[in-house]
């Protein structure tokens, strides 16, 4: 069974400018999760989108925002790039809400200039 | 709100001693308590959880965590590690959804 599946795994990106990242969770799972790693901060909890629909958010600006597509599949975006969003970008997928058992994909590393 | 706190940032230890990695955490309401690991390069894998029922969980790969609730804490513990241990770990509760609260980590440095 394929993993998390997490593209791109390196980009570079300007100030001001937006990005989107993808993820393809494990066949079957329905829960997708976006946590955002840095050295100073640690993880945090971005978003969780199951069925379709956001189920909870974190303490994030709107410029975070995500989607998640009728097959499971999710994107994230962040508009209006600052050089503190550079991170680690993780996508977390379960076959149900609420258990806390996470599957990570390996992370879009993003660098802002 | 929920925290979780990992009290050492880093923990070196000789191969074949034994290691303790510290958590604790505070919720007002039942909790489900987990350890992640994460290997340079790479995701998060989990490693062990505890949902209810027993308070001794243990992983495949020899490592164990026990849930204390009057010391709020889930400690994990290794009778002997391996250099192939060497890894970050990351303490994490959950009580809604699959919104996790992760600790800071510890860097556990096994050494030959």
């Amino acid at each position: 069974k394929a993993g998390v599946t997490q593209t791109p795994r390196y980009l570079i990106k300007t100030r001001g400018q937006q990005v989107t990242l993808s993820c393809s969770p494990i066949s079957g799972h329905r829960s997708v999760s976006w946590y955002q790693q840095t050295p100073g901060q640690g993880l945090q909890f971005l978003f969780e989108y199951f069925s379709e629909t956001q189920r909870n958010k974190g303490n994030f600006p709107g410029r975070f925002s995500g989607r998640q597509f009728s097959n499971s599949r999710s994107e994230m975006n962040v508009s209006t790039l600052e050089l503190g969003d550079s991170a680690l970008y993780l996508c977390a997928s379960s076959l149900n809400m609420g258990t806390g058992e996470l599957f990570f994909g390996e992370g879009s590393r993003l660098t802002v200039l | 709100a929920q925290s979780v706190t990992q009290l050492d940032s880093q923990v070196p230890v000789f191969e074949e001693a034994p290691v303790e990695l510290r958590c604790n955490y505070s919720s007002s309401v039942s909790v489900y308590l987990f350890w992640y690991v994460q290997y340079p390069n790479q995701g998060l894998q989990l490693l062990l959880k505890y949902l209810s029922g027993s308070t001794l969980v243990e992983s495949i790969n020899g490592f164990e965590a026990e849930f204390n609730k009057s010391q709020t804490s889930f400690h994990l513990r290794k009778p002997s590690v391996h250099i192939s241990d060497t890894a970050e770990y990351f303490c994490a509760s959950n009580n809604a959804g699959n919104m996790l609260t992760f600790g800071g980590g510890t860097r556990l440095m096994v050494k030959p």
